[in-house]
Parts: C-alpha cells; structure tokens; sequence
C-alpha cells in the first residue's frame, strides 16, 4: 500500500491555460473521487469513478472540468480555460467498495493534492 | 438533504488539556457512516475514524475518543492529553449512498 499520490503538488498557470492534473489510487481500491478545496472549506465532491466508470458528477463541475480513468487505474482531472477561481486545492481520494447485501465502503484515503493557482 | 455542520471554527488549548471537537449531522438515510479526519500543515487528509449508524457505542482508542448520539445527530470527538502535534484541522464527514459529504473543519492549535 503506497498511498494516493497526485501529480503535480503545485501548478500556477495563467488564465485561460489549459491544465491537466493526475490520480493514482491505492490500487486494490475500485472507487476514485476527485475533490476540491478552497481555504477554511471543507473537500467539496466534484465526481467520481468506479473503476473506469464515471458515475456521478456534481453541479459545481461545469464544462471546462472533464476527469476520465481509462482503465480503472489512474485518473486525470482536466480544467480548460482555467478562470482565477478555480485557484484551489485539488484533491484526489480512493476507497474500496463491495455492493450487494453486505455492502462496505472503507474510508476515503487522500492524496497530498494538487495546489492550483491561477494568476 | 445532507449537510455536516462544525461549529467550532479555531480552537486553541493548552498541551495536556483534553479538548473536544463538536460534529453534528443531518440526514434522512438510515444507513450511513461518519468519519473524522485530520488535515495537518502538510495538507494531506487523514483517516482517524468511522462509525456506522447502527454502533452507538463510544470507543476510546488511544488518546482519541468518541461520542456519537444518534437522538442528537452529533458525534464528538475527544482528544485527551493534547500534545503539540495534534495541531490541525479536523473535519467531520458524512458518508451516505455513494457521497461523502465533509464540514468546514475545526482548526486546533495545542500551545505547548
């Protein structure tokens, strides 16, 4: 187990640049969220995979932002068009999920994020 | 709708002071998990512990204890005999369906 690493820790673009930020899990961990925080705020959901599913997106993630997990594996979460306000930290998590009757969900296990600034 | 709510925005004490850390929680889902998890300086989140909502019972585990009342929708966190390196900020989280919804996080500072 090594952990989520993200790539890269810190990235200042101009805006309008396109920037391109990457995910690697835990890998027995099936399940990947991407999140978002701002300073004196909580992770906020952005999306999330299950395996190389993209099952759930949330309103706050406009058109500019696209993450994919081609193969289940790693994940990138792609801004074009960055505007300053998606100056943020960018949080990446894994977990392990098991439907069924004996539903489980482990913990969400970060990554150290990705520092975003756009100038 | 679910919503994490922790009051406490800074809390500072003294090494050695227990302190405890207010989470209260709203959701209609009879099957959920709360966690708390710690954010040091470095920036990176990590897991300290989760209850499902069917455990009530209070665990102690190390310096670290809980409380969770599900009449109340709360589940506090204590740490007991804080030392220097418990500074943090420490966020409640709500994990229900396939989310996992997160509080604003108490920031706490231990002054040696």
């Amino acid at each position: 187990d090594t952990g989520v690493s993200q790539d890269p820790r810190h990235k200042i673009t101009k805006r309008g640049q396109n920037v391109t930020f990457r995910c690697d899990p835990i890998s027995e961990h099936n399940r990947l969220y991407w999140y978002r925080q701002t300073l004196g705020q909580g992770p906020e959901f952005l999306t999330y995979f299950q395996n190389e599913a993209q099952l759930e997106k949330s309103r706050l993630l406009s058109d500019r932002f696209s993450a994919e997990r081609p193969k289940g594996s790693f994940s990138t979460l792609e801004i074009q068009r960055t505007e300053q306000g998606d100056s943020a930290m960018y949080l990446c998590a894994s977990s392990s999920h098991v439907g069924g009757l004996s539903s489980y969900n482990s913990p969400l296990h970060f990554g150290n994020g990705t520092r975003l600034t756009v100038t | 709708a679910q919503k994490v709510t922790q009051a406490q925005t800074e809390i500072s004490v003294v090494e050695k002071e227990d302190v405890t850390l207010d989470c209260v929680y709203e959701t209609r889902d009879t099957t959920y998990y709360l966690f708390w998890y710690k954010q040091p300086p470095s920036g990176e989140l990590v897991f300290l512990i989760r209850r499902n909502s069917f455990d009530e019972q209070n665990e102690i585990s190390g310096r670290y204890s809980w409380n969770f009342q599900k009449s109340t929708s709360s589940f506090n966190f204590t740490i007991t005999a804080s030392q220097v390196v418990d500074s943090a900020v420490y966020f409640c989280a709500l994990h229900t369906g396939n989310q996992f919804y997160f509080g604003t996080g108490t920031s706490l500072t231990v002054i040696p």
